[in-house]
């Protein structure tokens, strides 16, 4: 079973606009994940924010969390159709070394 | 440093036939793992290694998918009979911290399709 949730399930955007993916889970976490994927490849890890931070960034990836809402957001800044891709969130327990992912979002960069 | 290696990146079998995937996780990662991906979906684990032990078997149909660890390194993932329904993407992950899910680290997966 999945716990987290995307939406949109799917993103059309021009190239240079930002995109921002949401994640909604259920259960209370130890940390939340997004992770991309190319198509045809395996999964990438992109950024860890831990349920005591509510904001993290990493070049042009910011992601935030609200534990009391049980969701989290990825925006990608000035996106380049390098972007394209599958993008993940998985959630890790508190207990118990497993992460349970999302269904996905599927994001395309038009140039 | 080399990534997480699978292989055969594809395999096309009939059905009820054995089929068998292989991982080489990154090195001095202790921690394993199996998922399988079906199409539109995120990954959904099947089995966690710590070393050479399987400590998280519980989405793993035993009925017809085995795996094995030898001696905490490589892995290896079989499925005997195969079913229509086995078609997917098999992935392997390794990680470093076996306390607390932190970045996992994903192979190229192989693509498994039975006709």
């Amino acid at each position: 079973s999945q716990q987290g949730e995307e939406d949109p399930q799917a993103l059309s955007i021009q190239e240079g606009e930002n995109a921002t993916m949401n994640c909604s889970y259920k259960t209370s976490i130890n940390n939340l994940q997004w992770y991309r994927q190319n198509s045809g490849r395996g999964l990438v890890h992109l950024i860890l924010i831990r349920s005591n931070e509510r904001e993290k960034h990493s070049g042009r990836l910011r992601v935030t969390l609200d534990t009391s809402k049980k969701s989290s957001s990825l925006l990608i800044t000035a996106s380049r159709a390098a972007d394209t891709a599958s993008y993940f969130c998985a959630t890790a327990p508190f207990y118990g070394n497993k992460l349970v992912f999302g269904a996905g979002t599927i994001l395309r960069v038009k140039s | 440093e080399a990534g997480v290696v699978q292989s055969p990146r594809y395999k096309i079998i009939e059905k009820k036939q054995p089929v068998a995937f292989w991982c080489n996780p990154i090195s001095g990662h202790n921690t394993l793992y199996w998922y399988r991906q079906n199409l539109g979906q995120g990954p959904e684990l099947l089995i966690r290694y710590e070393n050479e032990e399987a400590v998280d078997d519980s989405q793993l149909p035993k009925d017809r998918f085995s795996a094995e660890r030898l001696k905490g390194v490589d892995s290896t993932l079989k499925i005997q009979p195969a079913e229509l329904g086995d078609s997917a993407v098999y992935l392997c992950a390794s990680s470093l911290d076996r306390r607390v899910p932190y970045e996992q680290y994903f192979g190229p997966g192989t693509r498994l399709t039975v006709t």
